[in-house]
């Protein structure tokens, strides 16, 4: 079946670090691949999303490039905030059965 | 303002005391889904609706139950509530491609 691999947290940086999150995944097919954010108290928002291989996502400052060859797609911000502190979840979305199937989150806090 | 609506936010009830959760989506979305949000697990389906009349079991199903009479909305019903269901749902509505738009939680405590 699917299954999506996070690295695991807490991951706790000071503002303007760099940050890497990594995501490895199994699936058939060619799945979509997500991340989504989740800030306290909040339910989940997509952040990016590639839909084949070598497609780079893009938003907020963070980018995600769908990596067939590793299987990866991993989460990158070249300087992060504070507002950014939240919990960030991988997702792939199955082509043939239509179900997202998230890891298991990466929670981020970024210190002044 | 789109939006996918939970209600209630938080709840706690005992063993055994049926409840139910509503979700309801003002986008026309044909797909909506259940997830529960565990520590560690991440967010596991429960159940999810590709249309009206039309809903499939997702990775943990057992305890629960759905159902998808009118496109905007879609209940979670637990008939017989156990501890091991205390957790976090989460409800979603999605676009053709599966873009998920989520509400904003219930958090469900069963004593």
């Amino acid at each position: 079946g699917n299954s999506v691999t996070q690295m695991e947290g807490p991951v706790t940086l000071s503002e303007e670090a760099f940050l890497t999150i990594n995501c490895t995944y199994t699936a058939t097919g060619y799945p979509s691949l997500f991340w989504y954010v989740q800030y306290p108290g909040e339910g989940l928002q997509l952040l990016l999303k590639a839909t084949k291989a070598d497609d780079k996502g893009s938003n907020k400052g963070f980018e995600a490039t769908y990596r067939k060859e590793t299987t990866s797609f991993h989460l990158e911000k070249g300087s992060v905030q504070v507002s950014d502190s939240a919990v960030y979840f991988c997702a792939l979305l199955s082509g043939s059965a239509r179900q997202l199937t998230f890891g298991s989150g990466t929670q981020l806090t970024v210190l002044p | 303002e789109a939006q996918v609506t939970q209600n209630p936010r938080y709840l706690i009830t005992v063993t055994g005391k049926k409840l139910t959760v509503t979700c309801s989506q003002n986008m026309n979305h044909e797909y909506m889904s259940w997830y529960r949000q565990d520590p560690g697990l991440g967010l596991r389906q429960i159940y999810y609706s590709m249309n009206v009349e039309v809903t499939d079991k997702g990775d943990v199903p057992e305890g629960y139950k759905v159902s998808r009479k009118e496109k905007r909305n879609f209940p979670l019903i637990l008939e017989s509530p156990s501890p091991n269901q205390t957790s976090l749902y989460f409800c979603a509505s999605g676009t053709e491609n599966l873009r998920a738009f989520f509400g904003q939680g219930t958090r469900l405590t069963v004593v």
